[in-house]
């Protein structure tokens, strides 16, 4: 079975700080793992996402992330946080399954709050 | 042109009665999904269709019932509500269903209240 955990599920940073939110996933296959993002009343849309080679991706909004398999981990960072990155934030592990079909599961989302 | 779209919005309703939701995506693509999120954020996949075909029915009440009348459209009936039923049901689609690292393209959720 694969899944993910979310450490944390509100983290609070002040505007131009580091911002860091974690993501462990559990999988019996190399995993294919990707961070999206919620804003208020809307859908979730796609920040990045690792499938194989380079272990460091860049995403959109200045947004990376790190496949480390020795930690199964795949933390999400931004140098500098700004107010517009106040969301939820997602991590979601895919795999194949019997029939070819893939199947997403998602973390339980950590809520970012940007202090100015 | 909104890429996937929902409707309604917010649906507001008695226990007992039976509801829809409906959704359409412009993208073309082949597969279409509906997750529902519950009140603490958690998101979980209810259905997914490839082609007009169910291909995931994890486990949901025999009350909710997917349709997918062509490969753009899947819709949602649920029937004698239930309080529990409260909750954002997103509707989603990928490009096949063969992709393992698909993105998924998400509506903009339609939000129920079972009173």
């Amino acid at each position: 079975a694969q899944s993910v955990t979310q450490l944390g599920s509100h983290v609070s940073v002040s505007e131009g700080a580091l911002v860091l939110l974690r993501c462990n996933y559990s999988s019996s296959v190399p995993p294919y793992l990707f961070w999206y993002v919620q804003y208020p009343n809307q859908g979730l849309q796609l920040l990045l996402k690792y499938t194989t080679g380079a272990t460091l991706v860049k995403g959109i909004n200045g947004f990376e992330a790190e496949f480390k398999k020795s930690e199964t981990s795949f933390h999400l960072t931004k140098p500098s946080a700004h107010m517009s990155d106040a969301a939820e934030y997602f991590c979601a592990v895919s795999r194949s399954l019997v029939g070819g079909y893939q199947k997403v599961t998602f973390g339980t989302g950590t809520k970012l709050q940007v202090i100015p | 042109d909104t890429a996937v779209s929902q409707t309604p919005k917010y649906l507001v309703t008695q226990m007992g009665n039976d509801k829809s939701i409906k959704c359409e995506q412009n993208l073309g693509h082949d597969t279409m999904y509906w997750y529902k999120q519950d009140s603490k954020k958690f998101l979980k996949i209810m259905f997914s269709y490839n082609n007009k075909e169910l291909i995931i029915n994890e486990t949901v009440p025999n009350r909710f019932s997917p349709k997918s009348p062509d490969k753009a459209h899947l819709n949602l009936h649920i029937n004698s509500l239930e309080l529990g039923d409260s909750a954002v049901y997103f509707c989603a689609s990928s490009q096949d269903w063969e992709t393992v690292a698909g993105e998924l393209f998400f509506g903009e959720g339609s939000r129920l209240t079972v009173l």
